[in-house]
């Protein structure tokens, strides 16, 4: 039963450039989740998505980043004309719901480590 | 605005030593509150999840206790070993979001 997969692992970019990320989740988890980990600082939320609908997007930035989950396919978190303040780890997250009468445990990935040029 | 503080920030044990890493939080009204390892580069290990109805979760050496009025959870590790050397981090749930708010994280260290 494989876990959370997230690619590519390491991704370098330059400047100005389109960096997308990819997250399939656990077997049977419609629910995703994505963070940001900058250097040297906590895990932040950026967006919650259950296939094909974003929940919650309040820790998105407002320009230049997007996030989608497809019917079909891994969840992508897209970032148009990096900067080099995008460079960090952006891991994503899976869980089962209805949140209801589950644990809301979440499991995570190994993350995609941004380098931005 | 759930805030989730970790004490503390970095800890060096000898190998063998008992220790407990500290998380609290400003809002009681959590889902749950979990806690995970993070190695360097790596993602994050899922170690123990305390729903709010629970007190504490034991797993091996490994036992995390909550207390939702104060606003603290702890984790405590039994005999320490060189491979616990991670930075432990704390995350809980709201009652009314989505999301995990993840504290700082404590980097722990435990000398051979």
């Amino acid at each position: 039963n494989a876990g959370v997969m997230q690619n590519p692992r390491h991704l370098v970019r330059r400047r100005g450039q389109e960096a997308r990320l990819r997250c399939s989740p656990m077997k049977g988890h419609s629910h995703v989740y994505w963070y940001r980990q900058l250097p040297e600082e906590g895990l932040k939320f950026m967006v919650y998505l259950q296939k094909e609908n974003i929940i919650d997007e309040s820790g998105m930035p407002k320009e230049r980043f997007s996030a989608e989950f497809p019917k079909e396919g891994p969840s992508i978190l897209r970032i148009q004309q990096v900067v080099r303040g995008d460079s960090a780890a952006y891991f994503c997250a899976s869980s089962l719901l209805p949140r209801t009468g589950n644990t809301g445990e979440l499991f995570f990935g190994e993350g995609s480590r941004l380098t931005v040029l | 605005k759930q805030e989730v503080t970790q004490i503390p920030a970095a800890l060096s044990v000898p190998e063998g030593e008992n220790l407990v890493l500290n998380c609290s939080f400003t809002d009681s009204a959590i889902y749950n509150l979990q806690w995970f390892r993070q190695d360097p580069g790596k993602g994050l290990t899922s170690l123990l999840l305390i729903q709010s109805s629970q007190r504490e979760q034991t797993s091996g050496r490994l036992n995390a206790s909550l207390d939702k009025s104060s606003g603290r959870s702890t984790l405590y590790i039994a005999a320490s070993q060189p491979g616990d050397s991670a930075t432990y981090l704390c995350a809980v749930i709201n009652n009314a979001g989505n999301m995990l708010t993840f504290g700082g994280g404590t980097r722990l260290m435990v000398k051979p």
